[in-house]
């Protein structure tokens, strides 16, 4: 069974604080994504990655940063948490770069204070 | 760049009753895909639509694709307090993917 698996459901921090955000999928899938859901904004993308080390940017990804050391394992870091970045966040996997499906974990529930 | 709305934001319906959510582009989608999102829960495949007019049925849902490959519906027959939850499409190519806004759907008794 397709398994994606977020760090946290919940998350207080304060502002100034470095946050890490960390996903693990046990799919073998090369490609995974990180969203972010804001009311009446849906989901939009901050970064996404290919394959390990890789990396590329989505549409929202300043004051975020991501690292991918292992093929598993897509990590999201705010490197200095502010109010603006209180949101639910949701990582995502897929097999390939070829249109397919994909797979959510829980989401992780921001709160930055 | 490439922008994907979807109309309603928000629709309440009483059960029985049937209900639809539009995603427009702006510009021609390779395909589209539909996300059920429950409340308090992530979003979850329903289906994938690649070809100009497809149509295609899962129980009381129908999906369209439409002739210009510009916009597409899901249409749900006789709402089911199950179908309480927000309705996302989905499309983009390798690099550029994006999510519609969605369309939260309450069903009352």
């Amino acid at each position: 069974d397709v398994k994606v698996t977020q760090s946290s459901r919940y998350l207080v921090k304060r502002t100034g604080e470095k946050v890490f955000l960390e996903c693990v999928q046990d799919m073998d899938h090369e490609n995974m994504f990180w969203y972010r859901q804001d009311p009446g904004l849906g989901l939009r993308l901050i970064y996404f990655s290919y394959d390990v080390k890789m990396k590329e940017k989505g549409d929202i990804p300043e004051g975020y940063s991501v690292s991918r050391e292992k093929k598993e394992r897509f990590s999201l870091i705010l490197e200095s948490a502010s109010t603006n970045q209180t949101s639910m966040y949701l990582c995502a996997s897929r097999p390939g770069q070829r249109w397919e499906t994909q797979y959510f974990g829980p989401g992780t529930r921001l709160l930055v204070l | 760049g490439q922008q994907v709305m979807q109309i309603p934001q928000y629709q309440h319906v009483q059960e029985g009753e049937d209900f639809t959510t539009y995603c427009n582009s702006s510009t021609t989608l390779s395909n589209i895909q539909w996300y059920k999102q429950r409340p308090g829960g992530h979003p979850v495949f329903l289906i994938q639509l690649v070809k100009s007019g497809e149509v295609k049925k899962q129980k009381r849902l129908t999906f369209q694709f439409g002739e210009a490959k510009k916009n597409s519906s899901l249409h749900i027959t006789a709402t089911q307090t199950t179908d309480v939850g927000t309705y996302f499409c989905h499309t983009g190519t390798a690099s550029k993917l994006t999510f519609g806004t969605g369309t939260r759907l309450q069903v009352t008794l």
